[in-house]
This record gives C-alpha cells, structure tokens and sequence, in this order.
C-alpha cells in the first residue's frame, strides 16, 4: 500500500540550529500539507500545497520557518534557528484524485530542541 | 471560519464498555467529516468519513452519523477493546481541501 514517507523519524537539536525534514507524498498526490502537533493537541496546518503552490502558510512562522515543493513531488520544511518551542511532532499529509477527499499521513518527525 | 470541537479527555473505560466522543462543527457549506485515530508513536489514519448529511461512517465496529441539523459527528463503539487505546481526532475537510482537526480524545481501555 502506498504510503506517505517523512524522515528523519527523530531529531534533536540545540536551539539556534537549523533543522529540515523531508516528506515524499502518496505518488500523485498533488496536494501536500505540513502539520505541527503539540502534544497532547491537535494538528495545526503550517502550509499547503497545491503542486508546486502555496495554497495556504497563513500560520507558518516565516521569520524561521520555510517550506518548499520545487517539482511538485517531495517537499521540504526548515526551521533556522531552532527555539525550544519547536518541540513538536511535524506532520507531512497529503491527499488528491483517487483519495476520496482522504488525507494521508505519514509517520511524522518527532523534533526536540534542547 | 471552519472549526471543530470535540469533548475533552482523558476517557478511560473498562473492555466491552460502551464509548461515545463528542464532536460539532461550525462551518460554511457542505463540509466532509472524518474521524482519526493516533497510535503511540504513529501518524494519524483514517478511521471513518461520512462525506454530506445523514450518512453513516463506520469502520472497525465503529460508528458516526452525520448530523447537520445539530452539526455533530459523534463517535461510538458498542464494545471497547484494549486495543482501541488511542487519540481520535475529529476533522471536517471543506471545498478548499482544507481540513481542520479537533484537540483529540485519548482513550484507555483497561482489562
């Protein structure tokens, strides 16, 4: 079954590093979204997007947080300098024709910043 | 905009105890309704949709019925197992293919 394919699974890092995590959506996926999960709270959308675009990053911090899809395919996101509020699981979802409206998750990367 | 509120946890039940999970919705339109569960460790899956008003979801003994005259979704089981252990979120997805989740209820089943 195809799935979703984030890395890496954990990351820890000092604060004022940077950080990237890479997510490889379900093959023909065109829309692909980044989520932050608190623990003990709910995915919060840090961007969307549709193919290559930026449909939504209306909540992603741009003063330290970038996300790109060059291709359309794989996505990356960056947090340069890592602040210890960063610790959260980071979430890569993705979803298109043929899902049936479903979002697919993958594993997600689970970043803590000491 | 769009939101979802689901009831608060912890819930920790007894196996073969009756679960229900609250869950309403405010939002603009038609919107889909999911319910997904969250393992330890894992990402989040899909458990069930229901996809405009009056359908029913349901999936592993599962259940929720879309309501929109009370905009709710709630989720039930007849008969909790140990395994059903989780965090279920609630979630509705709009036009836009926007999806907003809930803050998620963490069930514990006990022996």
């Amino acid at each position: 079954e195809a799935e979703v394919a984030q890395s890496p699974r954990y990351k820890i890092t000092e604060k004022s590093q940077a950080v990237a995590f890479w997510c490889d959506p379900i093959s023909g996926h065109a829309t692909l979204y980044w989520y932050r999960q608190i623990l003990g709270q709910g995915p919060e959308l840090l961007v969307q997007f549709q193919d290559e675009s930026v449909v939504d990053d209306s909540q992603l911090p741009k003063d330290r947080f970038s996300a790109e899809r060059l291709k359309g395919v794989d996505s990356t996101l960056k947090i340069q300098p890592a602040e210890l509020g960063d610790s959260a699981m980071y979430l890569c979802a993705s979803t298109g024709q043929g899902a049936s409206g479903e979002l697919f998750f993958g594993e997600g990367s689970r970043l803590t910043v000491l | 905009g769009d939101s979802v509120t689901q009831m608060e946890g912890p819930v920790t039940l007894s196996e073969e105890a009756f679960l229900t999970i609250n869950c309403t919705y405010t939002a603009t339109g038609y919107p889909s309704l999911f319910w997904y569960v969250q393992y330890p460790g894992e990402g989040l899956q899909l458990l069930l949709k229901a996809t405009k008003a009056d359908d029913k979801g349901s999936n592993k003994g599962f259940e929720a019925t879309y309501r929109k005259e009370t905009t709710s979704f709630h989720l039930e089981k007849g008969s909790v197992q140990v395994s059903d252990s989780a965090v279920y979120f609630c979630a509705l997805s709009n036009t836009g293919n926007q999806f907003y989740f809930g803050t998620g209820t963490s069930l514990t089943v006990i022996p």
